[in-house]
C-alpha cells in the first residue's frame, strides 16, 4: 500500500535553531500534502495544506513566516520551523492523498517528527 | 461548538466487553466520516470509513446518521490489542483537510 515517510523521525534542538522536516510520499505522487501538530493529549490540528508547485495555505493562527512550507515535487513536502521555542515543541504529522486508484481517495499519515526544543 | 466532539473517556473496560464510541459534527455538509485509531507516540492510522448505511468490520461496526450528525463506533469482544485513541473524523468537502475530533482513549484490561 501507499507509504509516507517523514525524516527526522525525532529532534532535540537548541532555542533559536532552525528545524527542517521533509515529508515524502513512497509510492504515489501527492499534489497536495497536509502539516498536522499534536500537543500532549490533544486533537491532531491543522496547520497548513501544502500545495504542490504553489503557495501553502495555512490555517489561521499559524504563523506562514515561522513554518515555511515548500512543496517542490510531488512527492516531497518540507515543513521548517525556523527560530524554534520552546512552545513549537510538539509531534509534526503529514499526510498525503493518493488520488490514483479513482476510488474514494485515502489519506495517508507519515510517521511523525517529534520535535523538543530546549 | 467544535467542528467534531468525541466522548472524553478514558473508557477503561475488561476483555470481552462491547464498548461504544460517540462522535457529532457541526457541519452539516460534510461529505465524508472516518474512524481512526491512533498508538501511544505514533501516527493515525485508518480504522474504517463510515457510511450512512452503517458498515462492519469484523468486531467493529460504525454507524453515521446524518439527520442529527452523528457517528457511533461499536467494538465487540474488546481484545488487548484494541487499546488506543480512536479519532472521530470528518471530512468536509473532497480534497479537503481531515477535521480530528480529540479522541477517546480505550484501555481493555485482561
Amino acid at each position: 500500500g501507499a507509504v509516507v515517510s517523514q525524516h527526522p523521525s525525532r529532534v532535540i534542538c537548541k532555542s533559536g535553531t532552525s528545524v527542517k522536516i521533509e515529508c515524502r510520499s513512497l509510492d504515489f505522487q501527492a499534489t497536495t500534502m497536509f502539516w498536522y501538530r499534536q500537543f500532549p493529549k490533544q486533537s491532531l490540528m491543522l496547520m497548513a495544506t501544502s500545495n504542490e508547485g504553489s503557495k501553502a495555505t495555512y490555517e489561521q493562527g499559524v504563523e506562514k513566516d515561522k513554518f515555511l512550507i515548500n512543496h517542490a515535487s510531488l512527492t516531497l513536502s518540507t515543513l521548517t520551523v525556523t527560530s524554534a521555542h520552546p512552545e513549537d515543541s510538539s509531534f509534526y504529522i503529514c499526510s498525503a492523498r493518493d488520488w490514483s486508484g479513482g476510488a474514494q481517495e485515502t489519506q495517508y499519515f507519515g510517521p511523525g517528527t517529534r520535535l523538543l526544543v530546549l | 461548538r467544535k467542528e467534531v466532539e468525541q466522548d472524553p473517556g478514558p473508557f477503561n473496560v475488561p476483555e470481552g466487553a462491547t464498548v461504544a464510541f460517540n462522535c457529532t459534527y457541526s457541519n452539516s455538509a460534510s461529505q465524508s466520516f472516518f474512524w481512526y485509531r491512533q498508538d501511544c507516540r505514533k501516527e493515525p492510522k485508518l480504522l474504517m470509513s463510515v457510511y450512512s448505511s452503517g458498515n462492519e468490520d469484523g468486531r467493529f461496526t460504525a454507524q453515521l446518521n446524518r439527520a442529527s450528525q452523528y457517528i457511533s463506533l461499536l467494538i465487540r469482544d474488546s481484545k488487548l490489542s484494541d487499546s488506543a485513541t480512536y479519532l472521530c473524523v470528518v471530512e468536509p468537502s473532497g480534497n479537503t483537510p481531515l477535521v480530528f475530533g480529540k479522541g477517546t482513549r480505550l484501555s481493555v484490561i485482561a
